[in-house]
């Protein structure tokens, strides 16, 4: 069974540009995650969603973050304009929804110059 | 305002030995608790789980404690391996079992 997959691995971008990370869950898990790691950190909740339905955006930071789950598969997270803090790690998991194990894919660094 | 602690950023353990990994937290409604396993460059996996109806939870070398009253949890790796080398994650949910806060990690150095 193929794991959660993300692209790009990784992403040099100079601050103002726009950006675009992709992620396609385990086959038949409805909810999935996004998260933000920086260095030393554990990951911190972006936003989930619930088949295309996002039910939790509370830490999204929606002047310049956005994302989308449109036919309740794959999902798309953008950021535009891009800043220097943004660098880190951006993770992408998805779940069955049973109480539980989310499963993590390898993430997306992102260095913003 | 971290809900979820682990005070210990690294440790080092003799092969072969006992790894205690130490997890607190400070939100008394959370009732759910999983230790995830990190390798560089690779994304979190999971390990273990706990539920707040639990005290202990066994899983092969792996058990984890959960103390309620003093909202504390603690990973043992027994015996300890080289492969058990890298960085554990202590994960809190309240009600739901969907929305996790990790904690900021401890890396863990198993030493030949």
């Amino acid at each position: 069974e193929a794991g959660v997959v993300q692209s790009p691995r990784y992403k040099i971008i100079e601050k103002k540009q726009p950006v675009a990370f992709w992620c396609n869950p385990i086959s038949g898990h409805n909810t999935l995650y996004w998260y933000l790691q920086n260095l030393g950190q554990g990951p911190e909740l972006l936003i989930r969603y619930e088949n295309e339905e996002a039910v939790d955006d509370s830490q999204l930071p929606k002047d310049r973050f956005s994302a989308e789950r449109l036919k309740g598969v794959d999902s798309t997270l953008k950021i535009q304009p891009a800043e220097l803090g943004d660098s880190a790690v951006y993770l992408c998991a998805s779940s069955n929804g049973a109480q539980g194990e989310q499963f993590f894919g390898p993430g997306t660094r992102l260095t913003v110059l | 305002d971290q809900q979820v602690k682990q005070n210990s950023p690294s440790l080092s353990v003799q092969e072969g030995r006992i790894s205690i990994l130490n997890c607190d937290y400070t939100n008394s409604m959370f009732d759910y608790f999983l230790w995830y396993k990190k390798y560089p460059a690779e994304g979190p996996t999971f390990l273990i789980s706990i539920s707040s109806i639990k005290d202990k939870n066994e899983d092969g070398r792996f058990t984890v404690f959960l103390n309620k009253s003093a909202k504390h949890l603690s990973l043992h790796i027994v015996p300890s391996q080289p492969g058990d080398s890298a960085v554990y994650f202590c994960a809190a949910s309240a009600f739901d079992g969907q929305n996790f806060v990790f904690g900021p990690g401890t890396r863990l150095s198993v030493l030949p």
